[in-house]
């Protein structure tokens, strides 16, 4: 049972760069999210799918391109790569519900670091 | 500004000892809060949760107290293993669609 995988898992870019980060989830779920961690930051959402075909900004979406191109997959491109994009990035997967089962499931990570 | 706060970076506690994690928050709007674990290059995993109806909530040794007066909200561990030794987060729901994170405590339970 894979859950949600996303890859890559390391990454170094140089400044300017572009790249996508890819999410696939097999829980049938119908929302995706994508989030950072940063140092004394906690999570912070970037962008989330509440459904197949819509995505909607979340609390830092600046420098950030996402594509719900399936049920499963959810992708995050960065255009243009700054130094403060360094972080770890999390996808994440969901079925809304009753609150109690509201809850969200985490791939492992993606390290992204840029130079 | 930080809508919900986690003021304890770490903790460190001896094995069979009570670990005590708290939360502060700011929105009197969130309906659901939840914890989350995580392991080091892993992805959190949730581990227990309360509705803003309820002032207690309890799984195994995971108990989770919630003051609504004060905005405060606490996990309990009992009896600390060293297993539990992670990041603990705190999340608060905004809607069906977004969880708002504390910044975690990093919890060291010492055998």
């Amino acid at each position: 049972n894979a859950g949600v995988t996303q890859t890559p898992k390391f990454q170094v870019l140089k400044t300017g760069q572009s790249m996508t980060l890819q999410c696939a989830q097999d829980m049938n779920h119908n929302s995706m999210y994508w989030y950072r961690q940063d140092p004394g930051m906690g999570l912070r959402l970037i962008y989330y799918s509440a459904s197949e075909g819509t995505t909607d900004k979340g609390e830092v979406p600046n420098g950030y391109n996402v594509s719900r191109l399936n049920k499963r997959e959810f992708s995050l491109r960065l255009e243009s790569a700054a130094p403060s994009q360094t972080s770890v990035y999390f996808c994440a997967s969901s079925e809304p519900g009753t609150a109690v089962r509201n809850t969200i499931y985490f791939g492992e990570g993606s390290w992204l670091t840029v130079v | 500004d930080q809508q919900v706060k986690q003021n304890s970076p770490s903790l460190s506690v001896q094995e069979g000892r009570i670990s005590i994690l708290n939360c502060d928050y700011t929105n009197s709007m969130f309906d659901y809060f939840l914890w989350y674990k995580k392991y080091p290059a892993e992805g959190p995993t949730f581990l227990i949760s309360i509705s803003s109806i309820k002032d207690k909530n309890e799984d195994g040794r995971f108990t989770v107290f919630l003051n609504k007066s004060a905005k405060h909200l606490s996990l309990h561990i009992v009896p600390s293993q060293p297993g539990d030794s992670a990041v603990y987060f705190c999340a608060a729901r905004e809607s069906s669609y977004k969880l708002i994170f504390g910044s975690g405590t990093r919890l060291l339970v010492r055998p």
